[in-house]
């Protein structure tokens, strides 16, 4: 049983390109979270997503940021004109339904490195 | 909003000693729940151990345990025997009960276990 798979594993991109980032939750896990981590900080809250449905986005900055869990396929974590401070590592957790509370699974992150 | 505080960025201890990692939050709810997470430098984010807020009983994993003090608001992290492969970044986290709730992080403290 594959646990929650991210890809890339690293991931450079120029200022003013695109970042997408993918999250496969683990199998028969239909929820989704994305968490960011600045150098030397502890992770931050940014979205949650059940199948098709934003359930909350409190953490996302309001510009540039997006966010999709489609009926069929990954998670992505969408960020549009990149720039340096967007770098960092990004985590996707899933768990399934009502299991928040037992400490969901996280993937190995992506770490993004805005140049 | 809940808040995470771990005053301890970075914690020294020798191989087969007990080290312990203090963490205090501070939340206005009466149901929660508290977790330790480590990361080492895969960056991989593990769960070490999980306390529900009603539950006086400290949790224990093995050579992990915890002290909860709900009244103090305190939730400090036990190693016994510690061993290298402890190693790594330690973060305490809180989540509301319910089904919807995300997790707010510490900034971390860094445990190296030496010879």
């Amino acid at each position: 049983n594959a646990g929650v798979m991210q890809n890339p594993r690293h991931l450079v991109r120029r200022r003013g390109q695109e970042a997408r980032l993918r999250c496969s939750p683990m199998k028969g896990h239909s929820h989704v979270y994305w968490y960011r981590q600045l150098p030397e900080e502890g992770l931050k809250f940014m979205v949650y997503l059940q199948k098709e449905n934003i359930i909350d986005e409190s953490g996302m900055p309001k510009e540039r940021f997006s966010a999709e869990f489609p009926k069929e396929g990954p998670s992505i974590l969408r960020i549009q004109q990149v720039v340096r401070g967007d770098s960092a590592a990004y985590f996707c957790a899933s768990s399934p339904e009502g299991a928040i509370n037992y400490g969901y699974t996280f993937g190995s992150g992506t770490r993004l490195t805005v140049v | 909003a809940q808040t995470v505080t771990q005053s301890q960025p970075e914690m020294s201890v020798q191989e087969a000693e007990t080290v312990t990692l203090s963490c205090t939050y501070d939340t206005s709810e009466n149901n929660y729940y508290l977790f330790w997470y480590k990361q080492p430098p895969s960056r991989q984010m593990i769960l070490v151990i999980r306390q529900e807020a009603y539950k006086q009983q400290n949790a224990t994993e093995n050579r992990f345990s915890v002290n909860f003090q709900k009244a103090a608001k305190s939730f400090s992290l036990k190693i016994s025997d510690s061993q290298l492969g402890d190693t790594a970044m330690y973060f305490c986290a809180h989540s509301n009960g319910g089904t919807a709730s995300k997790l707010t992080f510490g900034t971390g403290t860094r445990l190296q276990v030496t010879l």
